[in-house]
């Protein structure tokens, strides 16, 4: 398995201001993901965070709002950039470690608030 | 289009009587399926799978699924409930969409009452 961390675990974030989530695996894993989820519901995927390259983005994310960075093979940033009460959520981070194909392992989340 | 559906918000159990958390699917090709359970302020964890071969898997916890291919459907089951297994239970899809991609459902919330 893949034991993974998130930093922060959670904040409270002023509207308009942005917000880095961090995520830290402890072993090296080609597939990495960002999910949303809002407490008590389903995940929503955003984006796989692609090494090397640019995130591959779901429908109804965009760039500019998700920034996403991959500069290796266990981390990994996304960003919630000019925030509102709307993004407010848990984001979560998942990887798929080689060798453990299709089983996914997430994060402990980050709890966002933004007032 | 690919999706993945469970049936019911909430499953209430006494312990020690079996329960069962019913999940059906749609998908085009071989399903990939697979059950998450994500406990009060954690992550998800991942249970159980179904890639192919017998059509009840054992996973982690007890925990058993059967996969019915003419039903589509990946209900989740366990001989005995405990009060620990009260949590949130989510049944996933893999699919591909223009890249594999996994879909989960709504997710259903188990209380196991002693």
């Amino acid at each position: 398995s893949a034991v993974i961390s998130q930093k922060p675990s959670r904040d409270i974030c002023q509207r308009g201001t942005s917000l880095t989530i961090q995520c830290q695996v402890d072993s090296q894993v080609t597939m990495m993901f960002w999910y949303r989820q809002q407490p008590g519901q389903s995940l929503t995927l955003i984006a796989t965070a692609n090494q090397g390259s640019e995130a591959t983005y779901e429908s109804g994310f965009v760039i500019d709002k998700f920034p996403i960075s991959r500069p290796n093979l266990t981390f990994s940033t996304l960003t919630v950039s000019n925030m509102s009460p709307e993004d407010s959520s848990i984001y979560l981070c998942s990887v798929e470690p080689s060798g453990r194909a299709n089983e996914q392992f997430f994060g402990p989340g980050t709890r966002l608030t933004v007032l | 289009a690919q999706s993945v559906a469970q049936p019911e918000d909430q499953v209430n159990v006494a312990e020690g009587n079996p329960l069962t958390v019913k999940c059906t699917y749609s998908v085009s090709g071989n399903p990939y399926l697979f059950w998450y359970v994500q406990y009060p302020n954690r992550g998800l964890q991942f249970l159980l799978k179904y890639i192919t071969g017998d059509n009840l898997v054992k996973g982690s916890y007890g925990f058993e699924a059967e996969f019915n291919k003419s039903q589509t459907s990946f209900h989740l089951k366990k001989p005995s409930a405990l009060v620990s297994d009260s949590a949130l239970y989510f049944c996933a899809v893999r699919a591909y969409t223009g890249g594999f991609k996994t879909i989960f459902g709504a997710g259903t919330r188990l209380f196991v009452k002693a």
